[in-house]
């Protein structure tokens, strides 16, 4: 059974970039799409983008000038690079696995609070 | 983008009663639509998939069904566990989006 788990700091500051990994344990990444989610008070659930197990990416048109997803298959991990962050990005973020064939999300991380403040 | 609206935004029932929640989209999705409870401080867990679909593992109290461009989600007999949040998705077109959410209390 496929497992993930998001990690990396808890707070970054204002204009600086926000990393996190997910890493995928109990399965591969092929041939699934690979997502991050976040969750925030003011804007609820936002799907931030994907990345396929080729490498091919899609992001949220919102947030698409900020955001790199990367891929480790030798790590198996993913990872989420979000630039000049503002308060405004405090979320909770989420991985997740992405069916293809039907859209939905099937699997979920449990989650990591990233807080944007000095 | 496509934008779904959830109603109500709030639900108060009892143990045993019967829910119902709607979801609407902005713009045909077809049956691209899934379903997530959430619990605080957990994160969603898919119910249903495909507008009907029932994710594995899931109870069979829980349904989805379509009726025009309205998607309903219905707990036929609430249990103690169901008290929580619930997200509609739709999966046609990205971005893919959310509903803003139903929180299912105690009544």
């Amino acid at each position: 059974q496929v497992q993930l788990q998001e990690s990396g700091p808890g707070l970054v500051k204002p204009s600086e970039t926000l990393s996190l990994t997910c890493t995928v344990s109990g399965g591969s990444f092929s041939p699934d799409y690979w997502s991050w989610i976040r969750q925030s008070p003011g804007k609820g659930l936002e799907w931030i983008g994907y990345i396929y197990y080729s490498g091919s990416t899609n992001y949220n048109p919102s947030l698409k000038t900020r955001v790199t997803i990367s891929l480790d298959t030798s790590k198996n991990q993913f990872s989420l690079s979000l630039s000049f962050v503002t308060a405004a990005d405090t979320a909770v973020y989420y991985c997740a696995r992405h069916s293809q064939r039907t859209g939905d999300f099937d699997c979920w991380g449990q989650g990591t609070l990233v807080t944007v403040s000095s | 983008d496509i934008q779904m609206t959830q109603s109500p935004s709030s639900v108060s029932a009892s143990v045993g009663d019967r829910v119902t929640i709607t979801c609407r989209a902005s713009q045909g999705i077809r049956g691209w639509l899934a379903w997530y409870q959430q619990k605080p401080g957990k994160a969603p867990k898919l119910l249903i998939y495909s507008a009907s679909s029932l994710q594995s593992g899931v109870p069979s109290r829980f349904s989805g069904s379509t009726s025009g461009t309205d998607f309903t989600l219905t707990i036929s007999s609430l249990q103690p566990e169901d008290f929580a949040t619930y997200y509609c998705q739709q999966a046609h077109s990205f971005p893919l989006t959310f509903g803003p959410g139903t929180k299912v209390d105690v009544k």
